[in-house]
């Protein structure tokens, strides 16, 4: 356990569905970010929320819709998504400070996409 | 132009022998570095993080650094079956929320 969950581990859903992902760090940090992993690809950023407000949107589709209501849980709302999104999907947390940033990853959602 | 280079693998050790994992980087603003481990089917996990030109020891874990060049090294001693994972070399501006991975070399120790 790293002190940060994710749920739902995995996760099963057809293209016009809703789903959301939902991650919450008992760590204390402040900054918050999902990362989408697939096969034989680097870690890819999506979004970055730094004390609850958005400073990344690193040019992610709008069928991914990210929520921080607090600094200890983020969700990722998910609509009409593709095939191709199926991925693992990791949310990390840190504690924003000068200098390095260092990441503490949750276990992942496995999403697929039928 | 990928921002962090790193060969996927597989790299294969003997068990004992030094593994030795090597990562490019192409934003010559970037200051700090980081190995992440990810065993198949858990989360990316820090091992090692360093900053400045040289080497960095921990335990059996030696990171190098070398800005001029852009590129940074892991190197396992004593290499245990255990380390078989893939290794993730980061990169990050000071101050920056953005942290640039790499593809990930997988590396497998042979007992």
């Amino acid at each position: 356990e790293t002190g940060v969950t994710q749920t739902p581990r995995h996760l099963v859903m057809g293209m016009t569905n809703k789903k959301s992902l939902k991650c919450e760090q008992h760590l204390g940090h402040n900054a918050m970010y999902w990362y989408k992993q697939s096969a034989k690809k680097p870690l890819e950023l999506m979004f970055v929320y730094s004390l609850e407000e958005r400073v990344e949107n690193n040019s992610v589709p709008s069928r991914f819709s990210p929520e921080c209501p607090n600094s200890s849980h983020l969700f990722l709302h998910l609509h009409t998504l593709q095939p191709e999104d199926s991925a693992l999907y990791l949310c990390a947390s840190s504690h924003k400070s000068s200098g390095a940033n260092v990441l503490t990853f949750g276990a992942g959602s496995r999403l697929t996409v039928l | 132009q990928k921002e962090v280079e790193q060969n996927s693998g597989p790299l294969s050790v003997p068990e004992g022998a030094i593994a030795s994992l090597n990562c490019t980087y192409s934003d010559r603003g970037s200051q700090s570095f980081f190995w992440y481990r990810q065993y198949s089917g858990k989360s990316p996990e820090l091992i090692m993080s360093i900053y400045s030109n040289g080497d960095k020891e921990d335990g059996r874990f030696t990171a190098q650094l070398n800005k001029a060049s852009q590129y940074v090294s892991l190197l396992i001693r004593d290499s245990q079956p255990s380390d078989s994972a893939t290794y993730l070399c980061a990169a990050t501006r000071e101050g920056a929320q953005k942290l640039v991975f790499g593809q990930g070399t997988r590396l497998t120790i042979n007992p």
